[in-house]
């Protein structure tokens, strides 16, 4: 069974800091990983986007994934408090060209 | 900037009624999606749909749902008889191409009475 597991928070920091989220899953049947930002009433809205492990970098955003540990994260510099939201994990499996795995989200509070 | 739009944002129902929940995705996009979320819980996947038939479907898409695409621009979920645990937010979803972005809609919030 395909399962994605993520700390549902919150995780309150204050302004400027260097923030930190993970994901881990169970098994090696994953091909893309996504992280997603979701304000509240609102649907998720696509952060970053990679295929292999190693390191992807978007101004203030950068997307980690260690396929050997089956863990990604997605670093935050300079958190701003417009940063405050719901970021979700989501992966898409191998046997599928569609479907995502999604984690259960972590609620992200910046303090201003 | 483009968007997927959904209606109706809220829609109240009493068990066993239909409910149609309409999107727009966004108008070059060839591929559809509808996920769920229940409150306190992850976001699941439904169902994709491209040419114009489904593609893929998860277990909880059952013979109570069905999508169709009744013109160029709408996409549309259908709950037959609807049930206590049909309560949920749900999104509707587009992408340009297998491996894009998907770009989700508002959601639309589905209470089951």
């Amino acid at each position: 069974q395909k399962e994605v597991e993520q700390d549902p928070g919150p995780l309150s920091v204050p302004e400027g800091a260097i923030v930190s989220l993970n994901c881990t899953y169970s098994n090696s049947a994953f091909q893309y990983f996504m992280w997603y930002r979701q304000y509240s009433r609102k649907g998720p809205e696509l952060l970053m986007y990679t295929y292999s492990s190693g390191n992807k970098e978007d101004g203030r955003f950068t997307a980690q994934v260690d396929k050997s540990s089956k863990y990604i994260s997605l670093f935050i510099r300079d958190s701003q408090p417009s940063d405050s939201a719901t970021y979700l994990c989501a992966m898409r499996p191998l046997d599928s060209n569609y479907q995502l795995i999604w984690g259960a989200g972590t609620k992200l509070i910046i303090k201003p | 900037e483009p968007e997927v739009t959904q209606t109706p944002s809220h829609q109240v129902t009493q068990m066993g009624q239909e409910v149609i929940l309409r999107c727009v995705p966004i108008s070059n996009h060839l591929y559809f999606y509808w996920y769920r979320q229940i409150l306190g819980q992850k976001v699941e996947f439904l169902v994709s749909f491209y040419n114009n038939e489904i593609s893929e479907k998860s277990e909880i898409f059952d013979d109570q749902f069905s999508v169709e695409r009744p013109d160029g621009s709408n996409f549309t979920l259908k709950i037959r008889s609807t049930k206590l645990e049909d309560s949920a937010m749900y999104f509707c979803a587009s992408s340009e191409d297998l491996a894009g972005e998907l770009f989700f809609g508002e959601g639309s919030r589905l209470t089951v009475l």
